[in-house]
Formats: C-alpha cells, sequence, structure tokens
C-alpha cells in the first residue's frame, strides 16, 4: 500500500497570511503513460464531510477559490493557501488514487493565529 | 445537480447486523464509481473501497476487506455498506463518495455521512 504522510500535523496562520501543508507518498504516483499525478486533496471543516479542492495534484476543482494551490509531482506535494480567510480554518487531507487501496494521509489542520 | 443522501444515524449492540445507504441523484449512478469512508471519532479519514454500480465489481482495502459489504442497486440508485458482525470498533461516521470520471479518480461529490454507534 502507498503510504501518505502529511506535514505538519497543525499549523496556526494569522489572517492574510500564506499557509503551507506537505504530503509525500511512499512511492511514486506520477503515472508516465499520461503524465498525470494521481494525487487529490480534500477540505474538511467541523462538522462537514470532506470537500474535494484539488485534483490531479494541480487542478483545481469548479468553484474552489483561486487562493488554493496544488503543487508537486511525484512523491512530494504542496497544498497553498495563499491568503488564509477565516473559513478556510478546516483539516485538509492528501489522498492518492494511484493504485487501490487510495489511502489519504493523516490530515493537517490550520487555525487562525 | 450531484447529491449523495445517506440513512440516518444507528446505535447498535455488538454482534447486531447493520446496513446503511446511500442515494445518488442527479447523474447516471451505474456509470460512477462509489466509494466509502470511515472516520473514527476525532480520527482522520480511512478508505475502505469502491463499487462500480454497473457491474458490482469492487476494490477494497485489505483493511477492511472480508469486514464489510459494498452493494448497489441500480434500479433505486443507491450503495450500501453492510457489517455482519458489529464491534464496539466501527463507532464512526461513515461516508460515501462518488468518483469524478473512472475508477482511478477523486471524490468530487460527498454524502453527508452516517454516524453508527456501537455500544452495548
Amino acid at each position: 500500500d502507498i503510504v501518505m504522510t502529511q506535514s505538519p500535523d497543525s499549523l496556526a496562520v494569522s489572517l492574510g497570511e500564506r499557509a503551507t501543508i506537505n504530503c509525500k507518498s511512499s512511492q511514486s504516483v506520477l503515472y508516465d503513460s499520461n503524465n498525470r499525478n494521481y494525487l487529490a486533496w480534500y477540505q474538511q471543516r467541523p462538522g462537514q464531510p470532506p470537500k474535494l479542492l484539488i485534483y490531479w495534484a494541480s487542478t483545481r476543482e469548479s468553484g474552489v477559490p483561486d487562493r488554493f494551490t496544488g503543487s508537486g509531482s511525484v512523491t512530494d506535494f504542496t497544498l497553498t493557501i495563499s491568503s488564509l480567510q477565516a473559513e478556510d480554518v478546516a483539516v485538509y487531507y492528501c489522498q492518492h488514487y494511484y493504485s487501490s487501496p487510495f489511502t489519504f494521509g493523516g490530515g493537517t489542520r490550520v487555525e487562525i493565529k | 445537480e450531484v447529491q449523495l443522501v445517506q440513512s440516518g444515524a444507528e446505535v447498535k449492540k455488538p454482534g447486531e447486523s447493520l446496513k446503511i445507504s446511500c442515494k445518488g441523484s442527479g447523474y447516471t449512478f451505474s456509470k460512477y464509481w462509489i466509494g466509502w469512508v470511515r472516520q473514527m471519532p476525532g480520527k482522520g479519514l480511512e478508505w475502505m473501497g469502491i463499487i462500480y454500480p454497473g457491474d458490482s465489481d469492487t476494490k477494497f482495502s485489505p483493511s477492511f476487506e472480508g469486514q464489510v459489504t459494498m452493494s448497489a442497486d441500480t434500479s433505486s440508485n443507491t450503495a450500501y455498506l453492510q457489517w455482519r458482525d458489529l464491534q464496539a470498533s466501527d463507532t464512526a461516521i461513515y461516508y460515501c463518495a462518488r468518483q469524478k470520471f473512472g475508477d482511478y479518480d477523486a471524490f468530487d461529490s460527498w454524502g453527508q455521512g452516517t454516524k453508527v454507534i456501537v455500544s452495548s
């Protein structure tokens, strides 16, 4: 199974400042035949189901604000929130879908400083 | 609008059986993989497995294979997750979610979750 490791476990950022979340996979999630990274990011606000933010590592889901950016390739990925807003307080998860089981990272809690 | 509506909360005793549901609407139910995700109290997301309603093909996490059964009924656009012998450790919120397109894809729509409590 591919293990997804997120860091940090939590971070506190001032409103309007940048938040950076890292995700590392235990093996490559880049499929050579189509040059796509099989990696997604989700946001889970308190008491809510998760919401898809980013897929194929860097493609923003429809309706997701452009302050959310996904980057990285192969085994190392980053989710950046360029200017933190109050509504961004949540736990963020990465997930690979390269090979079954499509495991999630442990999550990163983002709070306001 | 794509919607997944899950069945209500359940309180069960150890050893009992349970079947929870996830009804899809707003899209062709038979043509999109549906997955199940567990979230134990205060913990992260765990991928349990996925099912293709069109032919009931499944992919399971080894952690859950043999512990639960996934099924789908295309006549009612409903997916199911079933236990035969619940344990206290099955206490969690269970989410169903739809994959965007193929069998290797992200979850783009989620149900509201079904809370399952197993306690004697």
